[in-house]
Parts: structure tokens; C-alpha cells; sequence
């Protein structure tokens, strides 16, 4: 069965610090996707990015940088020179093959238990 | 455009009660996801529907909780004989067709229900 774990309960950091936020996955399938939301305090889920198996080129989107390593299943996110503004809790997830490529999948998330970022003025 | 409506954003019920929720995905979306975020909790799945279909249900609680996506009008979460076990936010997610494995999930604001 697939399974997010993200290690970290909690971060804090003061403004313009790089932060780190590890994700660790596991599963079955030879294909599947990856992503990141984040939660603010107003309670909404954003979407950040999406990654399928296939494609371990690392991405970065302003201040947001993506690495993602099949040999250690991991799927990391940077946040480059940390805001007030980037606090909140940031979730890692996991979408497994879809029926047509052999997979059970129609595209439920698995979520890790996410981290709580504070970033400090 | 509007994006996925969830209504009500806040709904509290006594024990015993049924507690309805309800999301109308964004437009030309046909897959509906629902989650629930118990306190200090990640999401966890619940169902999966298509029109009029429910195609995965492998993570709704066996009793009392029923989900159903009529040809016409939202989505529905219904909860009946409420627990305080039941609290938590209620997360509807809708995608588009082609490949609901790949697409990009958008998520509703969210229902938060109490059970007092």
C-alpha cells in the first residue's frame, strides 16, 4: 500500500532563512505522481506542484525549488529566502497509477501528515 | 471561473443528528473526491464519484456516512447519527476528465463540522 511520511511536525525559521521541507514516499507502482499543497490559516488547500515517476528533473518557481530522487523516494521542497507569508501547513502527496497503465488508481491522494512551517519576522 | 464551492463552510450538530455537505465542483469537472482532516491530521480519502457513479469508496467508515453525485445539482457527503468522533473539516476535490490519476486535484474551502 502507498504511504507519505513527512518527518517533520514542525518548523520554525526566522524571515530570509532557506527552509527545507522533507518528503518521503512508498509504493508499488513504477508510475505515479507526486505533489505539494499548502494550507494556510484560512483552511484552504492550494496546489503547488505535481511530478510523475518519469520525469526526476529537479524545478524550482520563484522562491519554491522541487527535488525529487527516485533512488531514496524522496520528494523534497525549498522555500528559497523564507517569508511571513509562506507559514502554514504544507502536505506532500502521493497519486498512484492510473487502471489504464495497470495501475487501481482513480487518482485519490494519499497525503503525509504534513509540516507546520512559522516563519518569524 | 469559479473554483469548487463547498456550502456550508462551518455546520454544528448535536449528537444523533445528520449532517449534509455539499460540493459543486468547478465547471466541466465530472470527478469528485472527498477528504477528511480530523484534528492535528493529514487528509485522508474518503470516495470517489463520477456522475451519478460511485467509483471508489474504499476509504468512507462502513456505517453512516453515504455519498452520492446526482446528474444534476452537487455533490453530497451525508453523515447520519452524528458522533463527536465525526468533527473534522470535510475537503470535496474536483478534476477534469482525461486522467484523474494526473490531474491537478482543486480543492474546496473546506466544510468544518462540530459535533457537540
Amino acid at each position: 500500500a502507498q504511504k507519505v511520511t513527512q518527518a517533520q511536525t514542525e518548523i520554525s525559521v526566522v524571515e530570509k532563512e532557506d527552509v527545507t521541507l522533507d518528503c518521503v514516499y512508498e509504493t508499488r507502482d513504477t508510475t505515479y505522481y507526486l505533489f505539494w499543497y499548502k494550507q494556510p490559516p484560512s483552511g484552504e488547500l492550494v496546489f503547488l506542484i505535481r511530478r510523475n515517476s518519469f520525469d526526476e528533473q529537479n524545478e524550482i518557481s520563484g522562491r519554491y525549488s522541487w527535488n525529487f530522487q527516485k533512488s531514496t523516494s524522496s520528494f523534497n521542497f525549498t522555500i528559497t529566502a523564507s517569508q511571513v507569508v509562506d507559514s502554514a501547513v504544507y502536505f506532500c502527496a502521493l497519486s498512484e497509477a492510473p487502471f489504464y497503465a495497470g495501475g487501481t488508481s482513480y487518482g485519490k491522494l494519499t497525503f503525509g501528515q504534513g509540516t507546520i512551517l512559522t516563519v518569524h519576522p | 471561473n469559479a473554483g469548487v464551492m463547498q456550502n456550508p463552510r462551518h455546520l454544528v450538530r448535536r449528537r444523533g443528528q445528520e449532517a449534509r455537505l455539499r460540493c459543486s465542483p468547478m465547471k466541466g469537472h465530472s470527478h469528485v473526491y472527498w477528504y477528511r482532516q480530523l484534528p492535528e491530521e493529514g487528509l485522508k480519502f474518503m470516495v470517489y464519484l463520477q456522475k451519478e457513479n460511485i467509483i471508489d469508496e474504499s476509504g468512507m467508515p462502513k456505517e453512516r456516512f453515504s455519498a452520492e453525485f446526482p446528474k444534476e445539482g452537487p455533490s453530497i457527503l451525508r453523515i447520519q447519527q452524528v458522533v463527536r468522533g465525526d468533527s473534522a473539516a470535510y475537503f470535496c476535490a474536483s478534476s477534469s476528465s482525461d486522467n484523474p490519476a494526473y490531474n491537478e486535484q482543486f480543492f474546496g474551502p473546506g466544510t468544518r463540522l462540530t459535533v457537540l
